[in-house]
């Protein structure tokens, strides 16, 4: 599966737009970008995910460049409750393990 | 909807004492994972099975680490014996393996581990 490279951490005014980059500049065709989220001492929250199209659930919207190099999710109100870590992760198949990198560590702020 | 539920939450034991983890997978689904966080190393993936059969146990860091799926609705991780550099949060997900989509896994909140 193709490495991600996300900022290390980003803060957010509460009621705006959180936009969380990532890059996956050696994803392949078949390769679905993932994004999870981990709120403190719980476990990882699926999020969305996408192939090449943008995405959007009741969550958050997800979208991919044309090369589909790099991707942003997008929470467009956050609110204090969106305070977790944020991860991107490109995967090939749909029931391999996911491989977790640091993540981004998003602070809304009040 | 249930989600997948894992026990004890907690666990504080001595060193060399055995320890099972449990896990019972969201109804239907047939992938069942096993991952472990730490400060140091983040969440690694130890094992994980497909319709009950173990695939890739290469993430079970020793022998002391064994990994059982005896139906599809129950799953144990067990360690024998312990030691401290074990406390670690040990999260076990799960999945459906519907053919042609891409689905999500689904995690429970996580064992946390504390080996004194």
């Amino acid at each position: 599966d193709a490495k991600t490279t996300q900022p290390t951490s980003m803060d957010c005014a509460e009621g705006r737009a959180a936009n969380l980059p990532c890059n996956h500049s050696t994803i392949s065709g078949n390769e679905y970008v993932y994004w999870y989220r981990q709120i403190h001492s719980q476990g990882p929250q699926y999020i969305i995910h996408g192939l090449k199209n943008n995405e959007t659930n009741e969550m958050a919207s997800l979208i991919i460049t044309e090369d589909r190099k790099s991707s942003t999710l997008i929470l467009p109100h956050a609110t204090l409750r969106d305070t977790a870590v944020y991860y991107c992760i490109v995967r090939s198949s749909g029931n391999t393990p996911l491989v977790f990198g640091k993540g981004t560590r998003l602070s809304v702020i009040a | 909807d249930a989600g997948v539920i894992q026990s004890p939450r907690h666990e504080v034991t001595e060193m060399g004492q055995e320890v099972t983890l449990r896990c019972k997978p969201i109804s239907g689904h047939n992938s069942l994972f096993w991952y472990r966080q730490t400060m140091m190393r983040g969440l690694e993936l130890l094992i994980y099975f497909n319709n009950n059969v173990p695939i890739d146990d290469s993430g079970m860091p020793e022998d002391r680490f064994s990994a059982k799926m005896p139906n599809a609705s129950f799953s144990t991780l067990k360690i024998q014996p312990s030691e401290p550099r074990d406390s670690a949060v040990y999260f076990c997900a799960s999945s459906s393996r519907m053919t042609g989509a891409r689905q999500p896994q689904h995690f429970g909140d996580g064992t946390r581990l504390s080996i004194l």
